[in-house]
């Protein structure tokens, strides 16, 4: 079955370090999103891309940084300039524009120690 | 551009009861709308969605919404509470128009069933 699969689901980091969240699809979509979501804070979009090579900064972009080098991966790395990253991030793909929604992963929960 | 409002950040219900979870929308024209869920833990799942056509639209688990242009509304219900209903609801709008507009979201109605 075609979905989207994002791993680790729980990930523990230390201060200083950078932690890199894994986000892979296979339903041939174009666009892929990477939201951060705090209690009470609804989603808040940190990168998007809707082709290969290519990625616009969302909302909430400081601290992080991805890659798009292929159609079905769009990794976002939390780097320790991030300053609050304990957080719930999601990972979305969608067939590009119109009324296509969003597919979700199941999300990463990463905590700092 | 466009926002969303979801009236009430938690609303609670008695298992049995209507499910009334409220959705506003500002945007310029008509837009695709959109109803997710999620449960603890998890990613977000459709619900249903607007596009076009018949404005009541139906989805999964009983829930349906319907699209109210002149209040710019799209609120979502379900006539009788599961306990199995409790998660977090996000409405969501997408323009219908060309360019690179994805989708906005409201901040979630955690949703809570009395028994």
């Amino acid at each position: 079955d075609g979905g989207i699969t994002q791993s680790p689901k729980y990930l523990f980091r230390k201060e200083g370090q950078n932690v890199t969240l894994s986000c892979e699809q296979n339903l041939n979509h174009d666009a892929m999103y990477w939201y951060r979501q705090d209690p009470g804070q609804g989603l808040r979009l940190i990168y998007y891309s809707q082709i290969v090579n290519d990625f616009q900064k969302g909302d909430i972009a400081e601290g992080y940084s991805v890659s798009r080098e292929k159609k079905e991966s769009f990794p976002l790395t939390v780097t320790s300039a991030q300053k609050n990253p304990t957080a719930f991030y999601l990972c979305a793909s969608s067939p590009g524009q119109g009324a296509n929604g969003y597919t979700f992963g199941s999300g990463t929960r990463l905590t700092v120690v | 551009a466009q926002s969303v409002t979801q009236l009430g950040s938690h609303v609670s219900v008695s298992e049995g009861a209507l499910v009334l979870l409220r959705c506003n929308y500002s945007s310029s024209v008509p837009p695709y709308l959109f109803w997710y869920v999620q449960y603890p833990n998890q990613g977000l799942q459709l619900l249903l969605k607007y596009t076009t056509g018949a404005t009541l639209v139906k989805g999964i688990n009983g829930f349906e919404a319907e699209f109210k242009k002149s209040e710019t509304s799209f609120h979502l219900t379900k006539p009788s509470a599961h306990m199995s209903d409790a998660a977090e609801y996000f409405c969501a709008v997408r323009g219908t128009g060309g360019g690179a507009d994805g989708l906005t979201f409201g901040k979630g109605t955690h949703l809570i069933i009395q028994p």
